[in-house]
């Protein structure tokens, strides 16, 4: 079984400044994703990033950047210069796909992260 | 595009009573899903769906129903509906499994 642990269960940052959201996970299979979603007061569920697993180079979309330590099974989220519109949960998950019925995606818990002026 | 829409957006079931939660996805995506948010949690995979006629067990399938007749709708089915199942529901879909998942906005679910 695949897990992934958030160990911050909130964080706050201030506007403008950086912050590093924790991510580990563990699984036994060699191919798979890494993700960090988004999910505002609205509910909607938004991918900020991914990382697939065979690539050493880490994934970056604009503030938002990982520090994926394979080896460590570490998936860390960092965001740059904080907008106020970053207030939300963030969840770290895992896909994994060997084929057949075999699709599992497991998320962890979530950071509540608060960006304040 | 609408993208992926659910309805209805709030439900309120007594214990035992059976209902539809609807999907809806207009980017002709293969890849639909059904996940419940519990409080405090992330998402677990309910039932998902390759194409039209084929569905797989996720990681919580107990006391759920799905089909898919069509590449646009995946609606999911509570049978004899139980307090644990009050949850908030959110469907997904992708283009395949390599792609990014869509999320609709979700089903708030109370079970009392």
């Amino acid at each position: 079984a695949q897990t992934v642990t958030q160990s911050q269960p909130e964080m706050s940052v201030q506007e403008a400044e950086t912050v590093t959201l924790s991510c580990t996970y563990d699984t036994s299979e060699s191919n798979y994703y890494l993700f960090w979603y988004k999910q505002p007061p609205s509910r909607q569920m938004i991918l900020v990033i991914r990382q697939e697993a065979y690539k050493q180079q880490n994934a970056t979309e604009n503030r938002f950047s990982v520090n994926f330590q394979k080896a460590a099974k570490s998936f860390s989220l960092k965001i740059s210069d904080s907008q106020l519109g970053d207030t939300a949960m963030y969840f770290c998950a895992c896909r994994v796909y060997s084929g057949g019925s075999n699709y599992k995606l497991t998320f962890g818990k979530g950071t509540l992260l608060t960006v304040n002026p | 595009n609408a993208g992926v829409t659910q309805t209805p957006k709030f439900r309120i079931l007594k214990i035992g009573q059976s209902m539809t939660l609807q999907c809806t996805q207009d980017m002709n995506h293969n890849y639909m899903y059904w996940y419940r948010q519990d409080p405090g949690m992330g998402l677990k995979l309910i039932y998902y769906s390759v194409g039209a006629g084929i569905t797989d067990k996720g990681e919580v399938p107990n006391g759920y129903n799905v089909s898919r007749s069509t590449t646009e709708d995946f609606p999911l089915r509570l049978e004899l509906a139980a307090p644990s199942q009050t949850s908030v529901y959110f469907c997904a879909s992708s283009y395949d499994r390599e792609n990014e998942q869509y999320f609709g906005p979700g089903t708030r679910l109370t079970v009392t």
